[in-house]
Parts: C-alpha cells; sequence; structure tokens
C-alpha cells in the first residue's frame, strides 16, 4: 500500500535562516506532487504542485521554492525565512493518472518562526 | 474558476445530536469531483469520501451521510448521533477535470466541537 512520509514533525526556526522540508511517498510510481499551507485556525493554501520529477508549479508568490529530484521525493524550501512563513504545511500525493482520485497527506510539520 | 464556500466556520453540537456541514460550490467545468477531509487536532488531513458530478447517488457509511444536489451545487455533509471523536476542521473540496495538476480547491473548513 502506499505510504507518504513528510518530516520534521516540528520545527523551530529563527528569521531569516534557511528551511528544507522533506516528504517521500512509497508504494507508487508517478504521482502528483503537493505542498500546502495552513496558517493557525486557517484553510489550505496551495503553495506547489509537481507532475513529474523537475516540474514545480508555483501557485503564489512568496520566499519559498520547491524542487523533485527524484520521482517520491518532494522537498519545500526558503533561502530565509521571513516571521509570515509560520504554519502547518502539509505535503500531499495523488496517482498521476485517474483525475477522480482523492489527495492523501502526511502527518505536517509545524514550522513557528521566531 | 472553481471556489469552494463552507458557511458555518464553527458548529457547537451535544452528542448524540445529529449535524450538517454544508458545502456549496462553483464551477463551469462539466465534469468534476467532490471531496470531503477531516482534520481531527492531531493536524493531518483524513480522506473521508469522493463524489463524481455524474452521480448524484447519496452515500451513508455508518453514522456519516452525503446530499449531493446539483441543482443547488452543494454537496453537504451529515454526522447522526454524533460523538465527541467526530470533533475536528471539516474541509469540502473539488476538483475539475480539466485541471492540469488535478488540484483541489478547497473550501474555508467547518470546525466542528462536539461536547459530551
Amino acid at each position: 500500500s502506499q505510504t507518504i512520509h513528510q518530516w520534521p514533525a516540528t520545527l523551530v526556526q529563527p528569521v531569516g535562516s534557511p528551511l528544507s522540508l522533506e516528504c517521500t511517498v512509497e508504494g507508487t510510481s508517478n504521482p502528483n506532487l503537493y505542498w500546502y499551507r495552513q496558517a493557525a485556525g486557517r484553510g489550505l493554501q496551495l503553495l506547489f504542485y509537481s507532475v513529474g520529477i523537475g516540474q514545480i508549479s508555483s501557485e503564489v508568490p512568496q520566499n519559498l521554492s520547491a524542487s523533485r529530484p527524484q520521482d517520491r521525493q518532494f522537498i519545500l524550501s526558503s533561502k530565509k525565512l521571513l516571521l509570515s512563513d509560520s504554519g502547518f504545511y502539509l505535503c500531499a500525493w495523488r496517482p498521476g493518472t485517474h483525475s477522480n482520485q482523492p489527495q492523501h497527506f502526511g502527518d505536517g510539520t509545524r514550522l513557528s518562526i521566531l | 474558476a472553481q471556489k469552494v464556500t463552507q458557511a458555518q466556520t464553527e458548529i457547537s453540537v451535544v452528542e448524540k445530536e445529529d449535524v450538517t456541514l454544508d458545502c456549496v460550490y462553483e464551477t463551469r467545468d462539466t465534469t468534476y469531483y467532490l471531496f470531503w477531509y477531516k482534520q481531527p487536532p492531531s493536524g493531518e488531513l483524513v480522506f473521508l469520501i469522493r463524489r463524481n458530478s455524474f452521480d448524484e447517488q447519496n452515500e451513508i457509511s455508518g453514522r456519516y451521510s452525503w446530499n449531493f444536489q446539483k441543482s443547488t451545487s452543494s454537496f453537504n455533509f451529515t454526522i447522526t448521533a454524533s460523538q465527541v471523536v467526530d470533533s475536528a476542521v471539516y474541509f469540502c473540496a473539488l476538483s475539475e477535470a480539466k485541471n492540469a495538476g488535478n488540484m483541489l480547491t478547497f473550501g474555508g473548513g467547518t470546525r466542528l466541537m462536539v461536547k459530551p
């Protein structure tokens, strides 16, 4: 069966420091991959999605970036974190085919910027 | 452009009450998919149900039921005999078949609090 792993679970970083969050999927090939951010008490905002290795689409302008170096690996990065980057970050995957399939989410990373 | 509206931001009920969470959507696509997710306090999103636009049959799964009505662009979720473990934020979401990345558009979520 397919599983999604996301780490770290929690992270406290100072303003201006770099960021790297990692997400990996097991048990499937060529998945679509997604990064979302959820501010406290708010809904989900799609940040990036990828339909294949090296293919990244950005949904909102920000100081974050994403990369997909391998088929089942999706990385969210920043060179310099801002206070506004605080939030709950969720990675998700779905099969690359069959557009009616749901997305499945990782456990999330709680990021606090000090 | 697609849009999902969950007008109820917060609902509070007493255990064993029935509760309905509303979801209204907008889309120009004739083929689309609707989803409900549950986000418990631990934070992960749990997939509950998918409904295709061409299938208006309602569905029941234990205490959960879903009412899909294309005429009113609604996909409401009812929990019968609510329990404390149902306390969570519930999200309704839409995906259009023509959407290149199969992206989901989420509603703002409804926080359900079930009190003992």
